[in-house]
C-alpha cells in the first residue's frame, strides 16, 4: 500500500531553522508536495519536487530523494507566524489516474 | 495566484437536512475537483475526485449515495450531504487542478464548517 511518515511535533525558536522530514513508501511515485494548514484555514500550496534536488522559495526550500524515498521541509528565520501544521503529500500513478495521497501532518510551534 | 472560493464557509443544520457546499475556481478552469474531509487535528481524506462533465469517482467507504458531487462546469463543483446527521460534521475542503500551466498543483477552497444538530 502507500504511505507516509512524518512527525508529529516540532517545537522551534524564533530565527531558527528547522526541518521537517517525510518518508514514504509508494508504488508509481510522481512527485512530492508540501502544504501548510494554519488552525481553521485550508491548506496552502508551499512547494512540489519531481526530480532529486532542492527547491528553494524565500525562506522555504524543500529536498527530495528519489532513491531514499525521503523529502524534506526547511524553514529558515522562523517567524511566529510559521506556527502551523505542515503536510507532505505524495503524487502518484494508480492505474489511469494520478492521486495524492497525505501525510498525518506535522505541528510546528514556533516559540519567542 | 489561483483563487477558489467555497460558500458557505459555516452551516448549521439539523439532523436530517441536506446541506449543499459550492466550490469555484475564480480565475481559472478547473478540469478536476476534489472534496476533502478534515476532522480536527487530523489530516485531510481525500472523498472523491470530480472531472468536469462526469461522475465523480469516490475513494473507499465514501457513500456517494450520501455525498453527491456534481462538477457542471469547468469552474464549479458542488457537494451535496444528503440527510446529515451529526457524524456529518466535520471541516469539507474542495480543491482544484488548473488545466493549465503548473498541473501538479492544488489550490484549495477555504473550507466549510458544517455542524449538524
Amino acid at each position: 500500500g502507500q504511505s507516509l511518515e512524518q512527525p508529529s511535533e516540532v517545537t522551534a525558536v524564533e530565527g531558527a531553522i528547522v526541518q521537517i522530514n517525510c518518508t514514504y513508501q509508494t508504488s508509481g511515485f510522481y512527485g512530492l508536495s508540501w502544504y501548510q494548514q494554519h488552525d481553521g484555514g485550508a491548506p496552502t500550496f508551499l512547494s512540489y519536487n519531481a526530480l532529486d534536488g532542492l527547491e528553494e522559495t524565500g525562506r522555504f526550500s524543500s529536498f527530495l530523494s528519489r532513491s531514499d524515498s525521503y523529502g524534506y521541509l526547511l524553514l529558515q528565520e522562523l517567524q511566529m507566524k510559521d506556527s502551523a501544521s505542515y503536510f507532505c503529500a505524495v503524487r502518484y500513478n494508480a492505474g489511469n489516474n494520478r492521486k495524492l495521497i497525505w501525510g498525518l501532518g506535522t505541528s510546528l510551534a514556533v516559540n519567542p | 495566484g489561483a483563487v477558489v472560493s467555497q460558500h458557505p464557509s459555516r452551516v448549521i443544520c439539523k439532523s436530517g437536512t441536506s446541506v449543499k457546499i459550492e466550490c469555484r475556481s475564480l480565475d481559472f478552469q478547473a478540469t478536476t475537483m476534489f472534496w476533502y474531509r478534515q476532522f480536527p487535528k487530523k489530516s485531510l481524506m481525500l472523498m472523491a475526485t470530480s472531472n468536469e462533465g462526469s461522475k465523480a469517482t469516490y475513494e473507499q467507504g465514501v457513500e456517494k449515495d450520501k455525498f453527491l458531487i456534481n462538477h457542471a462546469s469547468l469552474t464549479l463543483s458542488t457537494l451535496t450531504v444528503t440527510s446529515a446527521h451529526p457524524e456529518d460534521s466535520s471541516f469539507y475542503i474542495c480543491s482544484a487542478r488548473s488545466a493549465s500551466g503548473r498541473g501538479e498543483t492544488q489550490y484549495f477552497g477555504p473550507g466549510t464548517r458544517l455542524l449538524v444538530l
